[in-house]
């Protein structure tokens, strides 16, 4: 069963930076692609950030580009969020997600629970 | 970017009757190539993750019950549930992975009348 673990989410001052966790379980994390999406408190999903299974490729929303970097330790079953220049708009609880391809497709098939990210000003 | 647009944003339904949710995309998530729509249809329960209900517009995941099903092709999809569950109390997103960035709909509220 593909389990999902976030940690390191918590309250971040405007222009600070976190790094989130993901540990991953259950299936062979590095045959395949991985995502964040993030959901504001009471709002939408928003697709963050995916690196393919290698690490090699990564692709971001527009939002957090050049801000926020997305990787991958496969030796760890691990997936990574690194969040510089945080700010207000970006508190959110934050998922990571399993691809259903090596690639970055989208077809988000498992989630975590999610690790709340809060930004003050 | 496609904009994924779904309505209504909220729809009250008594137990047993028909839900029906629509997702309207503003360009075309069918790939030639391999004629597949690229949509998938989620729920989300109160204080959980979204789970995958559907993929490629119509095709169920593994568990999930037969009276969650999908319909549509283009730009154009529906989620139909055929007769509401007390269970099925949640809020419903349509999401496009044809492109990067990859959207969501704003989400339906589904409640029980």
């Amino acid at each position: 069963e593909v389990h999902l673990l976030e940690s390191g989410g918590g309250l971040a001052q405007r222009g600070g930076s976190l790094r989130l966790s993901c540990a991953a379980s259950g299936f062979s994390f590095s045959t395949y692609a991985m995502n964040w999406v993030r959901q504001a408190p009471g709002k939408g999903l928003e697709w963050v950030s995916g690196v393919v299974g290698s690490g090699t490729t990564v692709q971001y929303a527009a939002s957090v580009r050049d801000r926020f970097t997305i990787s991958r330790d496969n030796s760890k079953n691990t997936l990574y969020l690194q969040m510089n220049s945080l700010t207000v708009e970006d508190t959110a609880v934050y998922y990571c997600a399993k691809d259903h391809y090596d690639y970055v497709r989208g077809w988000f098939d498992s989630w975590g629970q999610g690790t709340l990210v809060t930004v003050s000003s | 970017d496609i904009v994924v647009t779904q309505s209504p944003d909220s729809l009250a339904v008594s137990l047993g009757e028909r839900a029906t949710i629509n997702c309207k995309s503003t360009q075309s998530v069918l790939y030639s190539s391999d004629n597949k729509n690229y949509l998938a249809w989620f729920q989300q329960k109160p204080g959980q993750p979204p789970k995958l209900l559907i993929s490629w517009a119509s095709i169920r995941e593994s568990g999930v019950p037969d009276r969650f099903s999908g319909s549509g092709s283009g730009t154009d999809f529906t989620l139909t549930i055929s007769s509401l569950q007390a269970e099925d109390l949640a809020v419903y997103y349509c999401q496009q992975y044809y492109s990067v960035p990859f959207t969501f709909g704003q989400g339906t509220k589904l409640e029980i009348k």
